[in-house]
């Protein structure tokens, strides 16, 4: 069966430093991979989709990047962070035509 | 621009208190519907998928039902384990890629 892993689960971070949430997929090969951030009182917001390695799309300009070194590993990054970037991300796959998101255990970072 | 609205925003129900959660939804071509649960602190969970309009799913307790402007999630004698967030998302034709549009969930709370 497939399963996806999200680290660190927690996360507290002052403004201007770096950011780095790795997102990996198990038991499955080519998933589109994706990055969501849910902030309080608001919907998920789909940050980056990737539909395979090195092609990633943005979908909200902000100063977040992703990158997808191999098929199933999906990183979030920020070299200088805000505190605005404060809030639940989470990482989510599908494969196939189903549309259906499976998502892991998200990240919860709090910018100081 | 798909958009998804759920109400209420939040709702409290007694243990066997049976009702619906609502999702209204505007999209340029539906390619699904989806409904999540969310639980605190946790990644949203698949419930299920709707397609077309007339079309019902069940499971356990909550049943989905779809029309061709709106979604409802029905809970039969909710138990307090049902308590969570529910959310509400469509996908439509509009790109070549799975890109869910979420609404803002709703919070249910069920007392025992």
């Amino acid at each position: 069966s497939q399963t996806i892993h999200q680290w660190p689960a927690t996360l507290v971070q002052p403004v201007g430093s770096p950011l780095s949430l790795e997102c990996t997929v198990e038991g499955t090969s080519n998933p589109n991979l994706y990055w969501y951030r849910q902030a309080a009182g608001r919907g998920l917001q789909l940050l980056f989709y990737s539909v395979g390695i090195g092609q990633i799309s943005s979908e909200v300009p902000q100063n977040l990047s992703a990158s997808r070194p191999q098929d199933r590993q999906f990183i979030l990054s920020s070299k200088k962070l805000l505190l605005s970037d404060s809030g639940f991300y989470l990482c989510a796959w599908t494969k196939g035509s189903s549309g259906e998101l499976f998502f892991g255990e998200g990240s919860r970072l709090t910018v100081l | 621009e798909d958009q998804v609205t759920q109400s209420p925003e939040a709702l409290r129900l007694q243990e066997g208190e049976s009702s619906s959660l609502n999702c209204s939804y505007t999209v340029s071509g539906l390619r699904g519907l989806f409904w999540y649960r969310q639980d605190p602190g946790k990644g949203p969970e698949f419930l299920f998928t709707l397609y077309s309009a007339g079309e019902e799913k069940e499971k356990e307790r909550l049943k989905a039902t779809l029309t061709k402007k709106e979604s409802f999630l029905h809970i039969t004698a909710p138990k307090p384990e049902d308590s969570a967030t529910y959310l509400c998302a469509v996908r439509s034709y509009t790109g070549a890629n799975s890109k869910l549009t979420f609404g803002k969930g709703i919070t249910l709370s069920v007392r025992p």
